[in-house]
């Protein structure tokens, strides 16, 4: 059975900071995806990682993934206030078929 | 450009009521799928059909009901409404291949 698992589940951080978000997951999968939510509102895709070593980056966030570690990151650089809101990873299983499964979410609040 | 609609947005129901949640997209996507989400737990898969004709059950299944007749349309239903169903429901459809999935504004459903 597929588990994804994401820390922290709650992150503050100041304007300016750099932090990093981990998505762990037990089975083989090379198809990762990150996905952001606003507070009410419904979820949006930020990057889609299919290979080992694949690396995307959009503005402030740059995320990444190892498949031998089963690991995703998505790293957050001198961070801003719109960036608040919760992250979701997702990772399909191996087969086709195999729905996605999400991670719990990351909360982040970008404080001044 | 529609994507994936869910009708309603909210609703209230009384315990034992049935009803039917709403989903339909314009995309030709051929992978549909239901995520309940609430607090703490990140979306968990309810049920999920790859084409026409074709469901199945994800992770929390009991209590309701899907079919799938046509490619655009993806139809949940609750049996007997219960208080522990109170949550938020999403649909979403992706296309074959690698692409991430397209997810609905969400129904938002209290049962007193």
């Amino acid at each position: 059975e597929l588990k994804v698992e994401q820390n922290p589940l709650f992150l503050s951080m100041q304007e300016g900071k750099n932090y990093t978000i981990y998505c762990n997951y037990s089975t083989t999968s090379d198809r990762l995806y990150w996905y952001r939510q606003d507070p009410g509102k419904s979820l949006e895709s930020l990057f889609v990682l299919l290979s080992n070593g694949a690396v995307k980056q959009e503005g402030r966030l740059m995320a990444s993934l190892d498949t031998k570690a089963r690991l995703s990151t998505l790293h957050i650089t001198a961070a801003v206030h719109d960036l608040s809101a919760t992250y979701f990873c997702a990772v399909d299983g191996f087969s086709r078929n195999t729905p996605l499964v999400f991670g719990k979410g990351t909360r982040l609040s970008v404080i001044a | 450009n529609a994507g994936v609609t869910q009708t309603p947005k909210f609703q209230v129901l009384k315990t034992g009521q049935s009803m039917t949640l709403q989903c339909a997209q314009d995309m030709n996507h051929e992978y549909m799928s239901w995520y309940r989400q609430d607090p703490g737990m990140g979306l968990r898969l309810i049920h999920y059909s790859v084409g026409a004709g074709i469901t199945d059950q994800g992770e929390v299944p009991n209590g309701y009901n899907v079919s799938r007749s046509t490619t655009e349309d993806f139809p949940l239903r609750l049996l007997s409404a219960a208080p522990s169903q109170t949550s938020v429901y999403f649909c979403a459809s992706q296309d074959g291949g690698n692409q991430p999935q397209h997810f609905g504004d969400g129904t938002r459903l209290s049962i007193l």
